[in-house]
């Protein structure tokens, strides 16, 4: 069966602290996203990758990084947590080009204080 | 890049009324469209979806949406809401450069 998985369902950060959200598919999937969701603001891509070492931001950027070194897993980077960056973040997966089911991980709830 | 409105950020019917949920895109090419469900404490999970052809497509739990290229929209419909569809909704669209957007969602309150 299809599994993505969030290597933190809950973490609680002090701001400035850098940060490190893993996503392990192991479906041998192209294309991974990484997506904040907020209430009253869906989700919102963060950054997306369609290939190992390869990365393109989405429409909420900064103060974020990715890492793609391996196909299976895609890493968010929080530089220095701040408290706007307390949400629920979600992790996916799909195939690849012409392939369009998406799956997602169970999400990993970041509070900074 | 692509985005998504969907303008009802939350919509109240009573049970076995009938439901439109409202999506708008903004893409320069033929989009993939989705909507998607999500409970509360759950998961997404994929109602339905268009890529091409008939412009009405059939999903899960007795959903339909309906593309109108002319208006830009996707909108969601049930003919009978059932108390078990209380949850919020989230249009989608995904692009060619391999990259999905999502919209704000709308929440749905169904009345006894």
């Amino acid at each position: 069966d299809v599994k993505v998985t969030q290597s933190s369902r809950y973490l609680v950060k002090r701001t400035g602290e850098k940060v490190f959200l893993e996503c392990v598919q192991d479906m041998d999937h192209e294309n991974m996203f990484w997506y904040r969701q907020d209430p009253g603001l869906g989700l919102r891509l963060i950054y997306f990758s369609y290939d190992v070492k390869m990365k393109e931001k989405g429409d909420i950027p900064e103060g974020y990084s990715v890492s793609r070194e391996k196909k299976e897993r895609f890493s968010l980077i929080l530089e220095s947590a701040s408290t706007n960056q307390t949400s629920m973040y979600l992790c996916a997966s799909r195939p690849g080009q012409g392939v369009w089911r998406i799956y997602f991980g169970e999400g990993s709830w970041l509070t900074v204080v | 890049a692509q985005s998504v409105t969907q303008p009802d950020i939350h919509i109240t019917v009573s049970e076995g009324a009938s439901l439109e949920l409202r999506c708008n895109y903004s893409y320069g090419a033929t989009p993939y469209l989705f909507w998607y469900v999500q409970s509360p404490g759950q998961g997404l999970q994929l109602l339905l979806k268009y890529f091409s052809g008939d412009t009405l497509v059939q999903g899960i739990k007795g959903f339909e949406a309906e593309f109108k290229r002319s208006q830009s929209s996707f909108n969601l419909r049930k003919p009978s809401v059932h108390w078990s569809d209380a949850a919020e909704y989230f249009c989608a669209v995904g692009g060619n450069n391999n990259d999905m957007r999502f919209g704000a969602g709308t929440r749905l309150t169904v009345k006894p």
